[in-house]
């Protein structure tokens, strides 16, 4: 098992550049959720998707979408990169939302810069 | 949601027991209180969590206190690789939101 994967694992973005970030869980996990972790600090959530075909909005959610692809498949597009979106973002899976049974599962981040 | 206060850093000797704190004076009846922790350059990995008892498994024991208002994360026998930020955090059980403060960043010596 692979667990959570995430591509790219770096990118460097101008201001106004788009992008989107790939995440996999080959857990048969139903929930997914993209963080982002600012130097210093403890993670963010920015968009969970609780089961395929269903996303909400975390604490941080503007200048972000998210497509949940499939039950495998959770992505995060950068619209019109700024600076203030320079971070490190994770994704993360569990069986479901409920915390009080289910751990998440992290993948290895993604560091994205914006210049 | 109620929040959580744990020290910035904490050092610790290899192969001896560390005991990490954390205060939740503002819990309510259903929150539960989960560990992670996220080694240097990685994503968050699951430690423990507990309701009102105190539990064990084969990474750490959490030690809940009567009153619930605090918790303490035990480490039996410190290696370098536990050299990590702990998070303590709570959560209703089943919102699956985590809200992950700064930690406590433990340091261990050899």
């Amino acid at each position: 098992n692979a667990g959570v994967t995430q591509t790219p694992k770096f990118q460097v973005l101008k201001t106004g550049q788009s992008m989107t970030l790939q995440c996999a869980q080959d857990m048969n996990h139903n929930s997914m959720y993209w963080y982002r972790q600012d130097p210093g600090m403890g993670l963010r959530l920015i968009y969970y998707s609780a089961s395929e075909g269903t996303t909400d909005k975390g604490e941080v959610p503007n200048g972000y979408n998210v497509s949940r692809l499939n039950k495998r498949e959770f992505s995060l597009r950068l619209e019109s990169a700024a600076p203030s979106q320079t971070s490190v973002y994770f994704c993360a899976s569990s069986a479901t939302m409920a915390s009080a049974f289910y751990e998440q599962y992290f993948g290895p981040g993604t560091r994205l810069t914006v210049t | 949601d109620a929040k959580t206060t744990q020290p910035n850093s904490m050092e610790s000797n290899e192969e001896e027991p560390v005991h990490l704190p954390c205060n939740h004076s503002t819990i309510s009846g259903t929150d539960y209180i989960h560990w992670y922790r996220q080694l240097p350059s990685q994503g968050p990995e699951y430690v423990i969590h507990g309701l009102t008892s105190n539990v064990n498994n084969r990474m750490a024991s959490l030690a809940i206190a009567e009153d619930r208002k605090s918790s303490t994360l035990i480490l039996h026998r410190a290696t370098l690789r536990d050299a990590a930020v702990y998070y303590c955090i709570l959560d209703s059980g089943n919102t699956g939101k985590l809200i992950f403060g700064q930690g406590t960043t433990l340091q261990v010596k050899p």
